[in-house]
């Protein structure tokens, strides 16, 4: 068990949708992360807050879109949902917010999204 | 654009033999290059983190190399075990760019 929290663990809906995923981090981590991972793309960073603001971007589409709150759990929003959004999505935690890929990243059990 | 490899989709390999993994990259060297192992439905786990002025590091039965000449990486488990059987990732990250890729893992079977 990493210490990070996701819920719901399953999310099925339709297209057109939207949807909101949830993360607790580990205690005393102040780095949020969010990842997209799927068979045909492999697992891809999406977006990283440190301490309530935006740390860094990755591959998020528009339709994405993500905060971090004062007790430091973040929220991941997903609207105009399309079938190639099906994906697990994993949230991650660090202690510091420094450059990403220098943090140890403690993953959460993942989110399964399954747009039909 | 960046682009990494892992050396085969799986590897399968006699307990007790030496598993190693290769993470092959192109263009820029990462600051900092990742191991993580995951697990079916499972969210990755961190395994080791070696930095671009590190030649080799270790932890346990885990040893990493990273040769920025090559562009590569090498992943070894000693006297492996079934337990070791899982998917293993690379990640290379460049923190100036704030950027993190994973390779697209490379699939381990450990037969007792």
């Amino acid at each position: 068990d990493s210490g990070v929290t996701q819920t719901p663990k399953h999310l099925i809906t339709a297209t057109g949708q939207r949807v909101t995923l949830r993360c607790s981090p580990r205690s005393g981590d102040l780095s949020v992360y969010w990842y997209q991972q799927s068979l045909d793309q492999g697992l891809q960073f999406l977006i990283q807050y440190y301490n309530g603001e935006e740390r860094a971007k990755g591959n998020i589409l528009e339709r994405f879109s993500a905060q971090q709150f004062p007790d430091l759990h973040s929220e991941l929003n997903l609207s105009s949902l399309e079938l190639g959004d099906s994906a697990l999505y994993f949230c991650a935690s660090s202690v510091e917010g420094g450059g990403i890929g220098t943090d140890t990243q403690y993953f959460g059990p993942g989110t399964r999204l399954t747009v039909l | 654009s960046q682009k990494i490899e892992q050396n085969s989709e799986a590897l399968n390999i006699q307990e007790g033999k030496t598993a190693t993994l290769t993470c092959n990259y192109t263009n820029y060297s990462p600051a900092y290059l990742q191991w993580y192992r995951q697990d079916p439905g499972r969210g990755p786990v961190f395994l080791l983190l070696i930095r671009e002025n590190e030649k080799e590091k270790r932890k346990e039965r885990l040893k990493v190399t990273f040769d920025t000449t090559l562009k590569q990486s090498l992943f070894h488990i000693t006297a492996s075990q079934p337990a070791d059987s899982a998917t293993y990732l690379c990640a290379l990250g460049y923190s100036s760019a704030s950027k993190i890729i994973f390779g697209s893992g490379t699939r381990l079977s450990i037969r007792p």
